[in-house]
């Protein structure tokens, strides 16, 4: 099987832009997950998707977005970008949801805020 | 809160030779799973080892083993035979609530030297 597909790997934009990042999950898992990666935050939790809906929220502000459509891709949305939103996005695919299953990540996309 | 630490930000072992990597957590709830990854270089991160919360015995990966204390919360990872290959960047988890949306530690970075 083919793991989870992130695009753009590396994305540079400017403030006030908006971008969008996809994801492809693992085929046959539904619960697609993002993560942004800082050196100064750390991992933190973006939300969480499963069948199209969102299950699961982390605390960051509406300028942060996602969906996912009915083949368990999913896409993220960042608009009014500020230079705090350089970080590494990672996305993780799991089978059908749940604390026991493993998340699998993709490599990430890199953006840069200038 | 719940919240994970990892109190050493780098270590570094010796080719060959067997490391311990900390992790303590905070959670009220009885049952859950704990969770080690890793991120290389690479920045792919990969799951290592996983415990059940509800088992007693220690969960064992090959090299990989944890020392979990339940009452303790602490989840310690040991590498055994540490070999170039295991240098990274090693992220301890739990998935908040019992759904998809993990709390990742800030990460210990681990060097293995010839």
């Amino acid at each position: 099987k083919a793991g989870v597909t992130q695009t753009p790997r590396y994305l540079i934009k400017t403030r006030g832009q908006q971008v969008t990042l996809s994801c492809s999950p693992i085929s046959g898992h539904r619960s697609v997950s993002w993560y942004q990666q800082t050196p100064g935050q750390g991992l933190q939790f973006l939300f969480e998707y499963f069948s199209e809906t969102q299950r699961n929220k982390g605390n960051f502000p509406g300028r942060f977005s996602g969906r996912q459509f009915s083949n368990s891709r999913s896409e993220m949305n960042v608009s009014t970008l500020e230079l705090g939103d350089s970080a590494l996005y990672l996305c993780a695919s799991s089978p059908a949801g749940g604390q026991h299953n493993e998340q699998f990540f993709g490599p990430g996309t890199r953006l840069t805020v200038l | 809160a719940q919240t994970v630490t990892q109190s050493q930000p780098e270590m570094s072992v010796q080719e060959a030779e067997t490391v311990t990597l900390s992790c303590t957590y905070d959670t009220s709830e009885s049952d859950y799973y704990l969770f080690w990854y890793k991120q290389p270089p690479s920045r792919q991160m990969i799951l290592v080892i996983r415990q059940e919360a509800y088992k007693q015995q220690n969960a064992t990966e090959n090299r990989f083993s944890v020392n979990f204390q339940k009452a303790a919360k602490s989840f310690s990872l040991k590498i055994s035979d540490s070999q170039l290959g295991d240098a990274a960047m090693y992220f301890c988890a739990y998935p908040r609530g019992g759904s998809e949306k993990l709390v990742f530690g800030k990460g210990t970075k681990l060097t293995v030297n010839p």
